[in-house]
């Protein structure tokens, strides 16, 4: 059974840091990971998706790298502002043999603050 | 575009009354999907359907159904609703096919069960 755990659970950090958010799976035949942050009170919104073939995938101060054999991701967030804080969420969809659809299963997201 | 909409946003039921929560996604997406998301517990798959007219069980499907009949829409249904129940609910859905299969989310419907 594919197990997703993401570290730290939570994490408080001064504005202008640089920050790493870690995820982790059991199960390495995966065929891609998405990261998503969780406004409070809001649904997910997709921030990164890394194909399995992928090393890594950028958007603007977020980069996100995929290291399939040791099973772990990471979220690097570049110059946090305040407004970075979020819950951020990390999925990753598992290859379903004969079928195109794959579970996609969830770590239990790091509660980032960032305050000025 | 609207992308994934859920209705309603809130609501309360007592235990043993029914409802039904709506998504409807307007991206002609072939895949939906029903989660919840409960503390501790992170987002769990209770359905999902991979075109119109078809369903399929998640990790959690017990105590709900789902219906497919408009590739738009795909609803969830509580027939006797329990306290466990209690959660917050999201709808998903994603392009057909394994090649590009980011899933957009709806905003989320807050569901009390007393």
């Amino acid at each position: 059974k594919q197990e997703v755990t993401q570290i730290p659970a939570a994490l408080s950090v001064p504005e202008g840091e640089n920050l790493v958010l870690n995820c982790s799976f059991t199960d390495s035949a995966i065929y891609n990971l998405q990261w998503f942050r969780q406004d409070p009170g809001k649904g997910l919104t997709s921030l990164l998706l890394i194909q399995s073939s992928q090393r890594e995938q950028t958007s603007g101060r977020l980069n996100a790298s995929l290291d399939k054999s040791s099973g772990r991701s990471t979220l690097y967030i570049a110059a946090s502002q305040p407004g970075d804080s979020a819950t951020y969420l990390c999925a990753v969809r598992l290859r379903a043999g004969g079928t195109s659809y794959g579970k996609l299963t969830f770590g239990q997201g790091t509660i980032l603050t960032v305050h000025p | 575009n609207a992308g994934v909409t859920q209705t309603p946003k809130f609501r309360v039921l007592k235990t043993g009354q029914s409802m039904t929560l709506l998504c409807a996604q307007d991206m002609n997406h072939e895949y939906m999907y029903w989660y919840r998301q409960d503390p501790g517990m992170g987002l769990r798959l209770i359905h999902y359907s991979v075109g119109e007219g078809t369903t399929a069980k998640g990790e959690v499907p017990d105590g709900y159904n789902v219906s497919r009949l408009k590739k738009q829409n795909f609803l969830l249904g509580l027939e006797s609703a329990a306290p466990s129940q209690t959660s917050v609910y999201f709808c998903a859905s994603s392009l057909t096919g394994v090649l590009y299969n980011e899933q957009f989310f709806g905003p989320g419907t807050r569901l009390t069960v007393l």
